[in-house]
C-alpha cells in the first residue's frame, strides 16, 4: 500500500521562503511529483524527482531522499498568487503510470 | 495544442442514478487515468486505460467502470450513485512511453449527488 503525509495548512509572508514537507511509504517507488492546485481548478505540474537530490525550476525547487522516504518543495520569493494547495504524489512501480496523492498542503500567502 | 478536456463541467444527480463523464486526452497522449477528489482531499486513483483496456485499478467498487475509445478518449461511468460519490472527477492523460510520464490534468467534472 501507499501512505503519503504532508501538513494540512501553512501560512507564509509575501517575499519569504516556505518549505512544504512530504513523507511517504510505498510498496514500490518510481518517482515523486509535486502539483499546484488553485481552488476549483485542476492540478498543474510543478516538479518531478526520481533520483536523490535537488531539482530547481525558477522560484520552485524540490528535494528527494529515497532512503528516508522524504521530499520537500521549496518556494522562494513568495507571491500572493502562490496561495494554493500543493500536492505531493508518488508513482509506484507495481503497475501503470498512476499517482498516489497526499491530502495536499493549503498554503496561504499573506501581505 | 489542446490540453485535456472534460465534459460536463458540473453535474447534479440524485441517489441511485447513473452518470457518464467524458475526457479527451492531450494531443499525442495515449493513456488516460481517472481520479476522484473529495473536498479538502487529494485526488484518489480510480483506474487507468491504455490501448482500450483497464491497466490498473484503485480501491473503488465495481459501480465505477470505464471505457477508452480508439481515439484515446475515455468515459467514466458510475452506477447506483451514493451521496459519497459527490466529488471533483479529474481525468489525466500521459504518454505511456514518455520519460517522466508526466500526467496532465483536465479541469474536472464537479459531480453533486443529492
Amino acid at each position: 500500500g501507499q501512505n503519503i503525509d504532508q501538513p494540512t495548512e501553512m501560512t507564509a509572508t509575501e517575499g519569504a521562503i516556505v518549505q512544504i514537507n512530504c513523507t511517504y511509504q510505498t510498496s514500490g517507488f518510481n518517482g515523486l511529483f509535486w502539483y499546484q492546485q488553485h481552488a476549483g481548478e485542476a492540478p498543474t505540474f510543478l516538479s518531478y524527482n526520481v533520483l536523490d537530490g535537488l531539482e530547481e525550476k525558477g522560484r520552485f525547487s524540490s528535494f528527494l531522499s529515497r532512503s528516508k522516504g522524504y521530499s520537500y518543495l521549496l518556494l522562494k520569493e513568495l507571491q500572493m498568487k502562490d496561495s494554493a494547495s500543493y500536492l505531493c504524489a508518488v508513482r509506484d512501480q507495481t503497475g501503470a503510470n498512476n499517482l498516489f496523492f497526499g491530502t495536499g498542503t493549503r498554503l496561504t500567502v499573506i501581505p | 495544442d489542446a490540453g485535456v478536456t472534460q465534459s460536463p463541467t458540473h453535474l447534479i444527480k440524485t441517489r441511485g442514478q447513473q452518470v457518464t463523464l467524458r475526457c479527451s486526452p492531450k494531443s499525442g497522449h495515449d493513456t488516460v487515468s481517472w481520479y476522484q477528489q473529495a473536498l479538502g482531499q487529494g485526488p484518489q486513483f480510480i483506474f487507468q486505460y491504455y490501448e482500450e483496456e483497464e491497466r490498473q485499478r484503485g480501491n473503488f467498487p465495481d459501480r465505477f467502470s470505464g471505457h477508452q475509445f480508439p481515439n484515446y478518449s475515455s468515459e467514466l461511468n458510475v452506477n447506483a450513485l451514493l451521496l459519497g460519490d459527490s466529488a471533483l472527477y479529474l481525468c489525466a492523460s500521459s504518454l505511456v512511453s514518455g520519460g517522466d510520464n508526466e500526467q496532465f490534468f483536465g479541469p474536472g467534472t464537479r459531480l453533486t449527488v443529492l
